[in-house]
C-alpha cells in the first residue's frame, strides 16, 4: 500500500518567513496530493491540492509543486503570519470516485512573532 | 459547496453505554464518506469507507460490529460506537467525498470528542 513521509514534524519560523513542509509517497500510481491544515480541537482544513498532471499550483501565499519522478511534492507558504500557526497533513491517493487518502504524520508550524 | 458538519462535537458517556455521531454534508451530496479517528498529536487513522446504500468497508483492524455505520442518504452518515470503553476515548472525524473541488476531495468535518468514563 501507499506510504506517505512527512517533514520536519516540527517547524518554528518567525513571521513574514516563509516556510516549506515535504512529502514523500511510494505507490507510483498516486496522482491526487491535497494538504490539510488543522488547527487544535478542529477539523482538517482544505487548503491547496495538486494532482499529477501539473507541476506546480498557487493560491495567494500558499504553493505547492509535485515532482512526479521522485515521489516528492512540498507545501510552501510566504509571508508567514501567526495565524498560519497549525498542523499541516500532506496526503496522496490514487484519485476517483472512493479513493481512500493516505496521510503523512504533520508538521506542526509555529509562527512567532 | 465543501461544509460538513458533525453532531454532537463533543460527548461523555459511561463505560458500557453506546454514542452516535452524525456526519452531514450540508451543501452538497456525497456518495461516499470516511470516518477517521485521530489521538492526541497523531495523524488521522482511517477506520471504514461509507458508501450510501451499500454496507461500509472497514479497514483491518477495525471492529465492525463495535464501530457501527450507516449512510443511509447522499447528505447524512452516522458512527454508532457500541458498549464503548475508555480505550474508545478519541477525537472522531469523517469527512465527505465531492462538492466544489471535484468527485475525489474530501472535505472533513470539525470532529467529535469522545470521551469514555
Amino acid at each position: 500500500g501507499e506510504n506517505v513521509e512527512q517533514h520536519p514534524s516540527t517547524l518554528s519560523v518567525q513571521e513574514g518567513d516563509s516556510a516549506v513542509i515535504k512529502c514523500t509517497y511510494s505507490d507510483s500510481a498516486s496522482n491526487y496530493f491535497p494538504w490539510y491544515k488543522q488547527e487544535l480541537g478542529k477539523g482538517p482544513q482544505l487548503i491547496i491540492d495538486i494532482r499529477s498532471n501539473v507541476g506546480e499550483k498557487k493560491d495567494q501565499r500558499i504553493a505547492v509543486t509535485l515532482n512526479k519522478t521522485a515521489k516528492h511534492f512540498s507545501l510552501h507558504i510566504t509571508e508567514t503570519q501567526p495565524e498560519d500557526s497549525a498542523v499541516y497533513f500532506c496526503a496522496a491517493s490514487i484519485g476517483g470516485t472512493a479513493s481512500k487518502l493516505t496521510f503523512g504524520t504533520g508538521t506542526r508550524l509555529q509562527v512567532t512573532l | 459547496g465543501a461544509v460538513v458538519s458533525q453532531h454532537p462535537s463533543r460527548v461523555i458517556c459511561k463505560s458500557g453505554t453506546s454514542v452516535k455521531i452524525e456526519c452531514r454534508s450540508l451543501d452538497f451530496q456525497a456518495t461516499t464518506m470516511f470516518w477517521y479517528r485521530q489521538f492526541p498529536k497523531q495523524s488521522l487513522m482511517l477506520m471504514a469507507t461509507s458508501n450510501e446504500g451499500s454496507k461500509a468497508t472497514y479497514e483491518q483492524g477495525v471492529e465492525k460490529d463495535k464501530f457501527l455505520i450507516n449512510h443511509a442518504s447522499l447528505t447524512l452518515s452516522t458512527l454508532t460506537v457500541t458498549s464503548a470503553h475508555p480505550e474508545d476515548s478519541s477525537f472522531y472525524i469523517c469527512s465527505a467525498m465531492g462538492g466544489q473541488g471535484g468527485t475525489d476531495t474530501q472535505y472533513f468535518g470539525p470532529g467529535t470528542r469522545l470521551t469514555v468514563l
